[in-house]
């Protein structure tokens, strides 16, 4: 049963445009959510997150959403650039429980 | 600098053998972990220890042993009991799971079977 949901395996866009990346959960307890970004063979990369508190988080390019009504979150990349290209992983956990990481979606940045 | 060092990098076993895999971080995180990831595959957890002298199994503990004998390591046994093996290994640490926490991931061991 997954808890967090990423259902978009793989995402291509233009450099210079905004990439989406989008993510789901089932557990209304969560209450802290996660970006990280991977490229291959190497370990994942903490990008930005949010509490349950806030509704936008923005850290440069990067922006997540989150919709507690909806259970879902989205980071939205803008710029776009090539160096983007990676797995981001969505992830969350709530008060003393282990992270719960969803499967990941490719981004493809075309120059 | 502070960080999570795995080791080996790369890691070829023969069938029917026990390999281990080193983690070590200096970051004084109380929580470590360790995933695996098989190709176009998420993350899944195996083995977690909250605190020193004590792990909890994840997901996917079959086939696998830990340790935590010292904060700042946990080492993973792939045993002979794992019937697939082969996968990219990562292990991670955290300060105790509460809001607002981020979890570091070392650069990872890939693991073959040959």
């Amino acid at each position: 049963d997954q808890q967090v949901k990423q259902n978009s395996p793989s995402l291509s866009v233009q450099e210079g445009r905004i990439s989406i990346l989008n993510c789901d959960y089932t557990n209304s307890m969560f209450d802290y959510f996660l970006w990280y970004k991977k490229y291959p063979a190497e370990g994942p990369t903490f990008l930005i997150s949010i509490s349950s508190i806030k509704d936008k988080n923005e850290d440069g390019r990067f922006t997540v959403f989150l919709n507690k009504s909806a259970k879902h979150l989205s980071l939205h990349i803008v710029p776009s650039q090539p160096g983007d290209s990676a797995v981001y992983f969505c992830a969350s956990h709530n008060y003393g429980q282990n992270f719960v990481f969803g499967p990941g979606t490719r981004l493809s940045v075309l120059p | 600098d502070g960080g999570i060092t795995q080791s080996p990098k790369y890691l070829f076993r023969k069938e029917g053998q026990n390999v281990t895999l080193s983690c070590e971080q200096n970051l004084n995180h109380d929580a470590m972990y360790w995933y695996r990831q098989d190709p176009g595959q998420g993350l899944r957890l195996i083995y977690y220890s909250q605190i020193v002298n004590d792990f909890q199994k994840g997901d996917i503990a079959e086939g696998y042993s830990v340790s935590r004998e010292k904060k700042e390591s946990f080492p993973l046994t792939v045993t002979s009991a794992q019937k697939n093996p082969t996968a990219f290994y990562l292990c991670a640490s955290s300060i105790p799971v509460v809001p607002g926490n981020t979890i570091y991931f070392g650069e990872g061991s890939w693991l073959t079977v040959v």
